[in-house]
């Protein structure tokens, strides 16, 4: 089964650069999802969608971060990653891969997430 | 853009309850609705999809209906592992996958 870990640093200093990646293993990159994204929470918080992108290299982005926010996909390395610049306080959160899965109900594709990363944790602090 | 309101917010009940918790959708999105589970220092887990499609492996106490503008996730006999924070989120229109403020299921 598809198994997704976040890896990264755990602390940026502000006005600097987020980077994330994400290992997908059980599955192959390029065809173990619809999409693969990125969701953020802050502590005490909901989830925020950050974006996501299809295996082809397509990526949409939440138009409140789209500005700051890339997201590219490694298929050699099974990987995709998440850059987000310019970081302040605000971006303090735990930053969860992914995987958005398709299904049919009915005559209709919907979609969901199903598999999930454990988190990593990035502080946003001089 | 699609806004997601959940009710209650926090919802004390009892093992064994009939619970139900309640999502508005600031505009129609069909039906695609999903429902999370969350526990403390744990990601969501998916439990259902297509506003009532159950994800494999998640217990038949767990009902989810509606459409359109308003849904509904149901557990009809709480259990001890079901005390939780619940998440809707819709996948229909952009910005795609936004999430509910959350519901805090507790023990009373």
């Amino acid at each position: 089964q598809v198994q997704l870990q976040e890896s990264g640093p755990g602390l940026v200093k502000p006005s600097q650069t987020l980077s994330l990646s994400c290992t997908v293993s059980g599955g192959s990159i390029s065809s173990a999802a619809a999409y693969w994204s990125w969701v953020r929470q802050p502590a005490g918080k909901g989830p925020e969608w950050i974006g996501r992108i299809h295996p082809t290299g397509i990526t949409d982005y939440n138009p409140s971060l789209q500005s700051r926010v890339s997201i590219s996909i490694d298929a050699s390395r099974n990987q995709f990653s998440l850059i987000l610049n310019s970081v302040t306080a605000a971006d303090t959160a735990v930053y969860y891969c992914v995987r958005v899965g398709r299904g049919l109900v009915g005559v209709y594709n919907h979609y969901f997430m199903d598999v999930w990363g454990r988190g990593a944790t990035v502080a946003v602090s001089s | 853009d699609v806004q997601l309101t959940q009710s209650p917010s926090f919802l004390s009940a009892s093992v064994g309850d009939r619970v139900t918790i309640t999502c508005r959708a600031s505009q129609g999105i069909t039906r695609s609705l999903a429902w999370y589970q969350q526990k403390p220092g744990q990601a969501p887990k998916l439990l259902i999809y297509a506003a009532s499609t159950l994800q494999n492996g998640v217990p038949s106490r767990f009902s989810g209906s509606g459409s359109g503008t308003e849904f509904t996730l149901a557990i009809s006999s709480l259990q001890p592992e079901d005390f939780a924070t619940y998440y809707c989120q819709q996948l229909n229109s952009f910005p795609w996958y936004t999430f509910g403020q959350g519901t805090k299921l507790d023990l009373k």
